[in-house]
Order: structure tokens, then sequence, then C-alpha cells
């Protein structure tokens, strides 16, 4: 069965470094996305991406944040500099249409120290 | 006030008890997602679902789009059936297109 996969499955980091989390969604759907989970809390919307453009992201995905396709399978995460805050669980997720199923990765845990 | 509100925040059941998690909403959606998220973080997608009912083994979930409200079922619940169920609305305006409940963990006891 076909799978949305993530790298890496835990990140730990110095605060003010770079980082990049990594998603090779499903082969045929066109609409990718971001959440982040913060320990204990709610799952958080971050991005979306449809057709090589940001096509909606939420107050957190401020200018530290930014997405990627760089080629036809890999769709990433880049976070400049990192803050403590940015600690949490980042989900992708992709689907073959806008209001379609979504398929999430296993999650990338990022540990900012 | 959250948009998605779930209830209960923990449930815990015997093995083979009904189990119903309840879901509200306040905003306008054109679907709404049930998620499964496992111990160890993954999340699957359960249901997508915008009218009625739909029906996948022993799990049942629900909408009532009047009222502004979903429920998801289990039947005949199994340890395995062990997670947390996350609620979460696809709104239909605005720009954070899917709104997360803070879900609903369960615990089933053999």
């Amino acid at each position: 069965e076909p799978e949305v996969t993530q790298t890496p499955s835990h990140q730990v980091t110095q605060m003010g470094q770079e980082v990049i989390l990594r998603c090779v969604p499903i082969s045929n759907h066109l609409y990718f996305y971001w959440y982040r989970q913060i320990l204990g809390q709610k799952v958080e919307f971050l991005v979306s991406f449809y057709n090589n453009e940001i096509s909606e992201k939420s107050e957190i995905f401020d200018d530290q944040f930014s997405v990627e396709r760089p080629d036809g399978s890999n769709f990433t995460l880049k976070i400049r500099s990192t803050k403590l805050e940015d600690s949490a669980m980042y989900f992708c997720a992709s689907s073959e249409s806008f209001a379609g199923e979504l398929f999430f990765g296993e999650g990338s845990r990022l540990t900012v120290l | 006030k959250n948009e998605v509100e779930q209830s209960p925040q923990n449930l815990t059941a015997q093995e083979g008890e009904f189990i119903t998690i309840n879901c509200s909403y306040s905003v306008g959606i054109s679907a709404l997602h049930w998620l499964q998220q496992h111990p160890g973080g993954g999340i699957v997608s359960l249901f997508m679902l915008s009218s009625g009912k739909k029906k996948h083994g022993r799990l049942i979930a629900t909408i009532n789009i009047q009222e502004k409200h979903s429920s998801l079922h289990i039947t005949a619940s199994h340890p395995r059936d062990s997670a947390v169920y996350i609620c979460a609305a696809l709104k239909n305006s605005g720009n954070t297109p899917l709104v997360f409940g803070k879900g609903t963990r369960l615990s089933v006891i053999a």
C-alpha cells in the first residue's frame, strides 16, 4: 500500500541551527501539507502546497519556515533558525484532491536544545 | 473557544464495550476527518465524511451537518483500539483549512 514517508524520524538540534525535514508524498497525490504537534497539544496546520506553490499557510508559518518541492518526489520543510518552541512532532500529509482523504507520514520529532 | 471540541478527553473501557466519541464544531465545513494517533505518534486517517454515516469494520462514523456534530463509534472494543482519536474539520473558508480537536485518549482494558 502506498504511504507517505518522512525523514528523519527524530532530529536533535541546537537553537539557531537550520533544520530540513523531508517527506516523500504518495506519488499520484497533488496536495501536500505540513502539520505540527507540540508535545501534549493538538495538531496544528502549518502550510498546504499545490501546483508548486503555497496555497495556504497559518500564522505559525512565519518567515522562519519555508517549503519546497525540489524534485518530483520530495517535499521539504525548512526552519531557518530554530527556536526552543519549535520542538514538536512535524507531520507531512498528502491527498489526491483538495478535499480528499489525507495520508499522513509517521512524523519527524524535532528537539531544539 | 476551540472551533472543534471533542468529548470525552479521556476514556477507559473494558474490552468488548461499545464506545462513542463525540465531536462538535462551530465553523462551516466541507468535510470532517476522524483520525487515529498511535502511541508512537503516527496518524492514520479513519474516515472522511461530509454527510450521513460511514462504516469500516468495527468503526462507524456519523455526522449531522445541521447540528454540527459528529460521532465515532467502536463496537466490540479491543485493547488494540487504544489510541488517541482526533476529529478534524475541513473548513470551507479561512486560511487554516484543517482544524483539529484536542483528541480523545482511549484505553481499552482486557
